[in-house]
């Protein structure tokens, strides 16, 4: 079955800094891996996906993942935060065609940006 | 083009009452999703349909009801609201391709209900 597991509830760091959301994951055959993005009382915005193309996906807002089977990683990261990026951040997996192709999401990472 | 809208944005419920939460899209797409937010768990799939006339259970079902009458629409309902039933609820469509570059889900806005 397939699962992710984000490793942090909560990031904190100061503007102008880099930023590292960490996930791994589970899977019985090659993912179909997403992180999406939700901002205060907002839906649910698609930041980047995993095509199996390339292992390094960019993503929308200077956003990037690395897929990294080795590892069973998929690491949010971008070099610089910036005020806005404050929001709650969520690593999925795709589900198998039996389960209707559903998202299974993880718990979500709050990111914090000092000023 | 809307995409995936949700009604209502926002509710109150008195235990026992019943209500239904319409999902629209006009993308033409063949699979629809029901999710809730809960706090510090992500969001968790109740139903889901994979073409009109089909409904199927997710992770969460028990207490909800749904039906896809339409392409366009997928509806949820609370038969007999339980302060549990608490939640942000979330609909989403996708293609249901199967490509991995094409895969994606469209997400509503949401819909905040308060069971009390």
């Amino acid at each position: 079955a397939q699962s992710v597991t984000q490793l942090d509830s909560h990031v904190s760091v100061s503007e102008g800094t880099p930023v590292l959301l960490r996930c791994n994951y589970s899977s019985s055959y090659s993912p179909s891996l997403f992180w999406y993005v939700q901002h205060p009382n907002k839906g649910l915005q698609l930041l980047l996906k995993y095509t199996s193309a390339a292992t390094l996906v960019k993503g929308i807002n200077g956003f990037e993942a690395e897929f990294k089977k080795s590892e069973t990683s998929f690491h949010l990261t971008k070099p610089s935060a910036h005020m806005s990026d404050a929001a709650e951040y969520f690593c999925v997996v795709r589900g198998m065609a039996n389960q209707g192709g559903k998202l299974i999401f993880g718990q979500g990472t709050e990111l914090s940006v000092k000023p | 083009n809307a995409g995936v809208t949700q009604t209502p944005k926002f509710r109150v419920l008195k235990t026992g009452q019943s209500m239904t939460l319409l999902c629209a899209q006009d993308m033409n797409h063949e699979y629809m999703y029901w999710y809730r937010q809960d706090p510090g768990m992500g969001l968790r799939l109740i139903h889901y349909s994979v073409g009109e006339g089909t409904t199927a259970k997710g992770e969460v079902p028990d207490g909800y009801n749904v039906s896809r009458l339409k392409k366009q629409n997928f509806l949820l309902g609370l038969e007999s609201a339980a302060p549990s039933q608490t939640s942000v609820y979330f609909c989403a469509s996708s293609s249901g391709s199967w490509s991995p570059g094409a895969y994606e889900q469209y997400f509503g806005p949401g819909t905040r209900l308060t069971v009390t």
